[in-house]
């Protein structure tokens, strides 16, 4: 079996400071996992994944995420945010075989001026 | 049209009703998904279309009823829905060899509200 948890619901930033958003996993097989991004009245869009190989992964829009197979985590940051960062963030993890995303619950990020 | 479109973007239907859901994708994908986003749970997969078969049923209840014509289309047939169903409703794209990389690409969505 496998999940995922999202630390926080909520965040929010002032605009220019970092962004970090959490994200735990729990699986029995090596995870693949991925960071998607919701705007308001939008779909789902791909930032990030990690499948093999490098453990920091960049991704668009300046995210990046580092998986951490010692502390089961993926969490998401920016160096510096942006008004337009503000979405909800959903954390997903899947694995080799399995035709199925287990998302987390989403965290909200707002972004102060 | 780009993208993954989906109609209606809002529909209010009552228990009795039947209505259909479409999804269109236009980047030549042979994978359709349906998932259901409700708020404060996480995304739910009900349905996966890869090459036209289905190969995923999340035990959703026979309310819902997919139909995938072709690998562009994909439709969610809904008949005496519950106001529970009330839901974002997002279809999905990718690659048939995508199916466990999680490199999907979503519609903006269909608003459900079930009175």
């Amino acid at each position: 079996a496998q999940s995922v948890t999202q630390l926080g619901s909520h965040v929010s930033v002032s605009e220019g400071a970092l962004v970090l958003l959490r994200c735990n996993y729990s699986s029995s097989v090596p995870p693949y996992l991925f960071w998607y991004v919701q705007y308001p009245n939008q779909g789902l869009q791909l930032l990030l994944k990690y499948t093999t190989g490098a453990t920091l992964v960049k991704g668009i829009n300046g995210f990046e995420a580092e998986f951490k197979k010692s502390e089961t985590s993926f969490h998401l940051t920016k160096p510096s945010a942006h008004m337009s960062d503000a979405a909800e963030y959903f954390c997903a993890v899947s694995y080799f075989g399995n035709e199925k995303l287990t998302f987390g619950t989403g965290t909200r990020l707002t972004i102060i001026p | 049209e780009t993208g993954v479109t989906q109609t209606p973007r809002h529909l209010v239907m009552g228990m009795t009703n039947k209505k259909s859901l479409k999804c269109e994708q236009h980047l030549g994908h042979n994978a359709m998904y349906w998932y259901k986003q409700s708020a404060k749970k996480p995304l739910e997969l009900m349905f996966v279309y890869s090459l036209e078969e289905r190969v995923e049923n999340n035990s959703v209840p026979s309310r819902f009823s997919p139909e995938c014509p072709n690998s562009s289309h994909l439709f969610l047939h809904l008949h005496t829905l519950q106001p529970e169903d009330s839901a974002l409703y997002l279809c999905a794209s990718s690659q048939e060899k995508d199916l466990n990389t999680g490199e999907l690409f979503f519609g903006e969505g269909s608003r459900l509200t079930v009175l």
